[in-house]
């Protein structure tokens, strides 16, 4: 089956220590990306990807970190987790950027206290 | 400033009452502008592109259209089924996406 998977789902954590979420796909995209979705502020671009090694900021990119070594996998890193950080979560694929439609992961709900 | 605006931000239907959701758009060098459905604690689900004025795309109930500046999505004779937030999303510039807001729908039978 197609899809996008994220790890964890829920997590709550303390302000300060590292967390890594895990995104995968299977369909060989080219193209991945990191949102972040807030009461009132929509889908947000974190940090997208158009290819191997290949990462760029999005709209708001502060205090979060991207690695693409592989084609499948983009994992999301807080080194420092803050509070204004709890929000829900989603990864995103699609064969390339611009002209293709996105398949969005089930999504993390992160919780920083 | 790019941006995308989506209204109305909520939306209550009778099931049978057509309606239309709108998208309006400023960004530069647009590449595509989607639609997506959001039902509650799951990701986006695509529904439609569209990439020039004037095209149209068709799929059950739903049919969005697309100008020079905004896109509606209309609903016609709408399902309880139809109830969850609507998505519109401009690609444009180098990669870029930015989502509108959404408009939650709300179908009462």
């Amino acid at each position: 089956e197609a899809q996008v998977t994220q790890n964890p789902r829920y997590l709550i954590t303390v302000t300060g220590k590292k967390l890594t979420v895990t995104c995968s796909q299977n369909m060989n995209h080219e193209y991945m990306s990191w949102y972040r979705q807030d009461p009132g502020l929509g889908l947000r671009q974190i940090y997208y990807s158009m290819n191997v090694e290949v990462t760029d900021k999005g709209d708001v990119p502060e205090g979060y970190k991207v690695s693409r070594k592989e084609k499948r996998n983009f994992p999301l890193i807080l080194e420092s987790p803050s509070p204004n950080q709890t929000s829900l979560y989603f990864c995103a694929s699609s064969l390339s950027g611009g002209y293709y439609e996105q398949y969005f992961g089930p999504g993390t709900r992160l919780t920083v206290t | 400033e790019d941006q995308v605006t989506q209204s109305p931000e909520a939306l209550r239907l009778q099931e049978g009452e057509s309606s239309s959701l709108n998208c309006s758009y400023t960004v530069s060098g647009l590449r595509g502008l989607f639609w997506y459905r959001q039902d509650p604690g799951k990701g986006p689900e695509f529904l439609f592109t569209l990439y020039s004025a004037g095209e149209e795309k068709e799929k059950e109930r739903l049919k969005a259209t697309l100008t020079k500046k905004e896109s509606f999505l209309h609903i016609t004779a709408p399902k309880p089924e139809d109830s969850a937030t609507y998505l519109c999303a401009v690609h444009w510039g180098y990669q870029k996406v930015t989502f509108g807001i959404g408009t939650k729908l709300q179908v009462i039978p």
